[in-house]
């Protein structure tokens, strides 16, 4: 099993800044890594998928990035609505997994 | 509209069975993968199930093999997961969402979520 250990798990953070999550494969994924955000009481929503694509509707100030074992997930300017917990998922192998999570929440 | 509206949540003892339902509509329900994937309380997401188009793949993680049972009814626009033999451990919200892609690498539609309690 694949395991993705996501940091840091909570970053405090003012709207406006610039917020970088990680996450990290225990072996190579190669660019088979998804970005979701969720947010309290709803479904994870797609953000980036591919390592790199964004999801349709998804605003340009998020953005995906690596390959192999090490992605970011980079917002580029945080707005009010971006703090939520934020998941990466792979799929190279089975089972399916997912990180455990990078709250953002605000400073 | 892509739409996913999971059912039959709810509580039930240790040991006991529930049968989930996913209503899809929106797209061609026949075409899509479809998975279920749950997240217990405070906790994060955890896949465990995925059933292809013609329903003639299935997998599990390893938590709940040999106790669900993952299907479809691509007739009604329906998939399905039977759970058995349920624990304290399976109390969570179930969300069935679809692979957005033929590769079955992300998830581009969920549905809200419906809640399992597994307690006496």
């Amino acid at each position: 099993e694949i395991v993705l250990t996501q940091s840091p798990a909570t970053l405090s953070l003012s709207p406006g800044e610039r917020a970088t999550l990680s996450c990290r494969a225990s072996q190579s994924v190669s660019s088979y890594l998804a970005w979701y955000q969720q947010k309290p009481g709803q479904a994870p929503r797609l953000l980036i998928y591919d390592a790199s694509t964004r999801a349709t509707g998804i605003p340009a100030r998020f953005s995906g990035s690596g390959s192999g074992t090490d992605f970011t997930l980079t917002i580029s300017s945080l707005e009010p609505e971006d703090f939520a917990v934020y998941y990466c998922q792979q799929r190279t192998n089975w089972p399916l997994t997912f990180g455990g999570g990078s709250k953002v929440e605000i400073k | 509209e892509v739409q996913l509206l999971e059912s039959g949540g709810g509580l039930v003892q240790p040991g006991g069975s529930l049968r989930l339902s996913c209503a899809a509509s929106g797209f061609s329900f026949s075409s899509y993968a479809m998975s279920w994937v749950r997240q217990a309380p405070g906790r994060g997401l955890e896949w465990v199930s995925v059933i292809s188009g013609n329903g003639g793949i299935r997998y599990y993680a390893d938590s709940v093999k040999g106790r669900f049972t993952i299907s479809r009814d691509n007739s009604e626009n329906l998939f399905y997961l039977q759970m058995n033999s349920l624990r304290a451990e399976d109390t969570a919200v179930y969300f069935c969402a679809r692979f957005g892609r033929s590769d079955w690498t992300s998830f581009d539609y969920w549905g809200q979520g419906t809640l399992v309690a597994v307690s006496s």
